[in-house]
This record gives C-alpha cells, sequence and structure tokens, in this order.
C-alpha cells in the first residue's frame, strides 16, 4: 500500500503562501497524487490532483519532483478559511481499498 | 444542492442496537465508497461500489457491518449489535465512470454515537 507522510500541523499568517509537503516513497507507477481539504464536521473536499511536475488549479498548485516520491501543494495567499486538515493520498483507477487518507496535516492560519 | 446527501447527520444509539444510514449519492455517479472516520484520524476505506455491484471491501468491515446498493443508486450502510468502538463519522463519496477512484465528492457525513 502507498502510504504517505505528511507534517502533522502548520502555522502560518493570512496573505502568506503555505506549502504542505508530502512523501510517498513506495508509489506505484500508475499512482496518482491528490489532495483533500477538510473542515471540522464536513467531508473532505477534493482539491487538485497530479501525476508529475506542476498541475494548478483555481485553488491551488501541486508539485511533483522527477521521481515522484513526494509533492508539495502550494496554497498563494492563504486567509483564515484556509484553516482545515489537508490530505495527501496516492491511488489510481485501480482499486479504492488502497487508498490511504493519513493523518493530514492541520493549517492554521492567524490573522 | 446536488452534492452527496447523507442521512441522518447525526445518531446516538445504544450499545448492542442496530443502525442503518444511507447515502444518496450525486445523480449519475456510478461509483460510491463508505468511510470511517474517528477523532483525529483521516478517512478509513470500508466499502466500494461500481453500479450496484460491491466491489471492495475492507477487513476493517466485520461481519456486523453490510452495505448495500440496490439499482445502483443510493446506498445503506447497516451495522449491527453497535459497539462503542463504532463511535464515529461515517462518510459517504461518490464519482462518475472514467474518474480516478482516488478523485470522489464527500458527502457531510453521519455522526454515530454508541452510549
Amino acid at each position: 500500500l502507498a502510504k504517505t507522510t505528511q507534517p502533522i500541523s502548520m502555522d502560518s499568517y493570512e496573505g502568506q503562501e503555505v506549502n504542505i509537503t508530502c512523501s510517498h516513497n513506495n508509489i506505484a507507477t500508475n499512482d496518482y497524487i491528490t489532495w483533500y481539504q477538510q473542515f471540522p464536521s464536513q467531508g473532505p473536499r477534493f482539491i487538485i490532483q497530479g501525476y508529475k511536475t506542476k498541475v494548478t488549479n483555481e485553488v491551488a498548485s501541486l508539485f511533483i519532483p522527477a521521481d515522484r516520491k513526494s509533492s508539495t501543494l502550494s496554497l498563494p495567499r492563504v486567509s483564515l478559511s484556509d484553516t482545515a486538515v489537508y490530505y495527501c493520498l496516492v491511488g489510481s483507477y485501480s482499486s479504492a481499498s488502497k487508498i490511504i487518507f493519513g493523518s493530514g496535516t492541520r493549517l492554521s492560519i492567524r490573522p | 444542492d446536488t452534492g452527496v446527501s447523507q442521512d441522518p447527520r447525526h445518531k446516538i444509539t445504544k450499545r448492542g442496537q442496530n443502525v442503518t444510514f444511507r447515502c444518496d449519492p450525486i445523480s449519475e455517479h456510478n461509483r460510491l465508497y463508505w468511510y470511517r472516520q474517528t477523532l483525529g484520524q483521516g478517512p478509513e476505506f470500508l466499502t466500494y461500489f461500481q453500479n450496484e455491484a460491491q466491489l471492495e471491501k475492507s477487513r476493517l468491515l466485520s461481519d456486523r457491518f453490510s452495505a448495500e446498493r440496490p439499482k445502483g443508486s443510493f446506498s445503506t450502510l447497516e451495522i449491527q449489535r453497535t459497539e462503542q468502538g463504532d463511535s464515529a463519522m461515517y462518510l459517504c463519496a461518490s464519482s462518475p465512470r472514467g474518474q480516478l477512484v482516488t478523485e470522489a465528492f464527500f458527502g457531510q457525513g453521519t455522526r454515530l454515537t454508541v452510549v
């Protein structure tokens, strides 16, 4: 199973760029990297997904080095509403049971 | 709201009772997933349906747990003879055909408390 490792928590301030790194040393060739955001008492919300290099959408950017053993979620100019838990996971088309969310990174944004 | 809908949002039950949760996925999503989440942990996979077929089940899903998806639309998750360790948030998610199983839309969950 492709397990991921993330920092337990991070703090930042409004307006800053936040980078959360995830390691996934045993990622498989056909695995994609996906990030979710979760607020208290809500289900996770998909943020971004990628296979290699860089992916950007209206919310975040995802940087994946050539060896794909890690990835970095970048949140530009965070606000208080970005305070949440962020999960990194890897998986593919093949098996839902192999998806592991882990404990996530608890991001706290201060004014 | 056309998102994933779960009912009830909260359930308190006595140990030993049976409970059933319902999930209505996003219309036309043929894939449906159930997860369990305990405090401070990420969601743990329980089971996965493609249409009405239950394709995968976690070993976490003991014989007290059963899930169905008749006609490939809504799904139910039943827990028999509940135990205090079953207290958790039960999350349902769905995704459309052709999408990676890692990209799913989650409901707001059903919080179960077993007393």
